[in-house]
């Protein structure tokens, strides 16, 4: 049940854009996307609760598609801070005390 | 405003030892606390879901006897690694929320090391 997250890796020089997916065989209650930097704790990003949703804030936005099996991330004109490696935590419709799911992870690097 | 609070940081002790880890909210109140490990370069793994005032929940093959979790109150949790060994060390990280449809606020981890 562990959503699939595509790419595992991206390199991006300084303002390129990136698209990061999260794949789930399964309908979605929720997609929570979080950032985390080495040796650092995850930083919440976004959350996303319905079918057909798109929000974002600054250069940094997420859509959640209308099957609700589907997320991406998306990170336009990148700066160095963006550098870390993204989770898409999901949680399944009765799953047990609304817990997240978390993928593998993509590891963002970001090149002056 | 969403902090949430995790000591200590890190932690070097002996085998044998038990080790107790904190985790607070500190704006607000977090009616589900939950606890990750992470091994390097992996991704999260959910060690147990814990509701104020109520037993906690293992995910599978998570020993209950090792890893015990309180919740006393509303803005405390706290997970206890007893008699730790050296393949315990990791990276323990908790989150809190406020309800479901609130995102899960991390602590900043705590390092354990067993020697």
């Amino acid at each position: 049940q562990q959503p699939v997250q595509s790419p595992q890796a991206v390199i991006l020089r300084e303002g390129e854009d990136a698209v990061i997916n999260c794949s789930s065989s399964k309908a979605l209650y929720s997609v929570h996307w979080y950032r985390q930097k080495h040796g650092e704790a995850p930083v919440f990003l976004m959350i996303l609760l319905k079918g057909g949703e798109q929000k974002g804030h600054d250069k940094i936005s997420a859509s959640f598609n209308e099957k609700k099996q589907q997320s991406s991330l998306y990170l336009t004109a990148s700066q160095l801070s963006y550098s870390g490696t993204y989770f898409c935590g999901t949680e399944l419709y009765g799953g047990s005390q609304g817990n997240l799911i978390f993928g593998k992870g993509t590891k963002l690097s970001v090149k002056p | 405003g969403a902090v949430v609070s995790q000591h200590p940081s890190w932690v070097i002790c002996k085998s044998g030892t038990s080790v107790k880890i904190e985790c607070r909210s500190l704006d607000f109140q977090a009616t589900t606390m939950f606890w990750y490990r992470q091994f390097p370069k992996q991704s999260l793994m959910l060690m147990a879901t814990s509701n104020e005032g109520s037993k906690a929940t293992y995910e599978q093959g998570v020993e209950k006897d090792k890893f015990l979790i309180n919740h006393a109150s509303l803005t405390l949790s706290t997970l206890t690694v007893t008699s730790a060994h050296p393949e315990d060390s990791s990276f323990y990280i908790c989150s809190a929320r406020e309800d479901r449809n609130q995102p899960q606020h991390f602590g900043d981890g705590t390092r354990l090391s067993i020697l």
